[in-house]
């Protein structure tokens, strides 16, 4: 089975600023990996995914992520953030291949100071 | 396209009531998951249905159970609410499969007294 852990429940940064969201995950297979961002009273968002072939994902809103299968880690960042982009940002692994159910962190709040 | 739409969006129950909750994919997607998102407990996978079969099944009780129509819209239901139910329900549609991408709806806010 698989595990996903973020470590940073809050993250505070100022604006403009670049920002990193560390998520590790765990599991003895190949994984598919995701993040997801979740705005107020609303659903989740599909940020980035890997899959597979570019270990660089980049994603929507000038997010991107590495894939790091050394250091099982798939680090979330943004070279500078908006007031826009004050949400929680959710990580997630699935099992590569068939019907795997997919495990969400515990989220990591980012707030962006004015 | 219309995104998943979720309904009812609020919900206010008494201990011991059922309750079912309905999620409408997005048009082509086969595959509908339902998550408890809390805040102690974070995003919890509850099922996953694909062309009306269960294909995978979180660790909850039996009182939470699923269902998916021909046309892929799904019903959750819970049986003798308990207060610890009280959560946002997301459900998810994919295209086959959740493993690959996931296409979130707004979630029902259910609230136990």
């Amino acid at each position: 089975a698989q595990s996903v852990t973020q470590l940073d429940s809050q993250v505070p940064v100022f604006e403009e600023a670049p920002v990193e969201l560390r998520c590790n995950y765990s599991s003895s297979v190949s994984v598919y990996l995701f993040w997801y961002v979740q705005y107020p009273n609303q659903g989740l968002q599909l940020l980035l995914k890997y899959l597979s072939g570019s270990t660089l994902v980049k994603g929507i809103n000038g997010f991107e992520a590495e894939f790091n299968k050394s250091q099982t880690s798939f680090h979330l960042r943004k070279p500078s953030v908006h007031i826009s982009d004050t949400a929680e940002y959710f990580c997630a692994v699935t099992e590569a291949g068939g019907y795997q159910k997919v495990t969400f962190g515990t989220g990591t709040k980012l707030q962006v100071i004015p | 396209k219309a995104g998943v739409t979720q309904t009812p969006r609020y919900l206010i129950k008494t201990r011991g009531q059922q309750v079912t909750l309905s999620c409408s994919p997005i048009s082509g997607h086969r595959s509908v998951s339902w998550y408890q998102q809390t805040p102690g407990q974070g995003l919890q996978f509850l099922f996953e249905y694909f062309s009306e079969t269960q294909r995978n099944k979180g660790n909850f009780p039996g009182r939470f159970s699923g269902r998916q129509f021909s046309n892929s819209r799904s019903e959750m239901n819970v049986s003798t609410l308990e207060l610890g139910d009280s959560a946002l329900y997301l459900c998810a549609s994919s295209l086959v499969q959740s493993s690959y991408e996931q296409y979130f709806g707004p979630g029902t806010r259910l609230t136990v007294t």
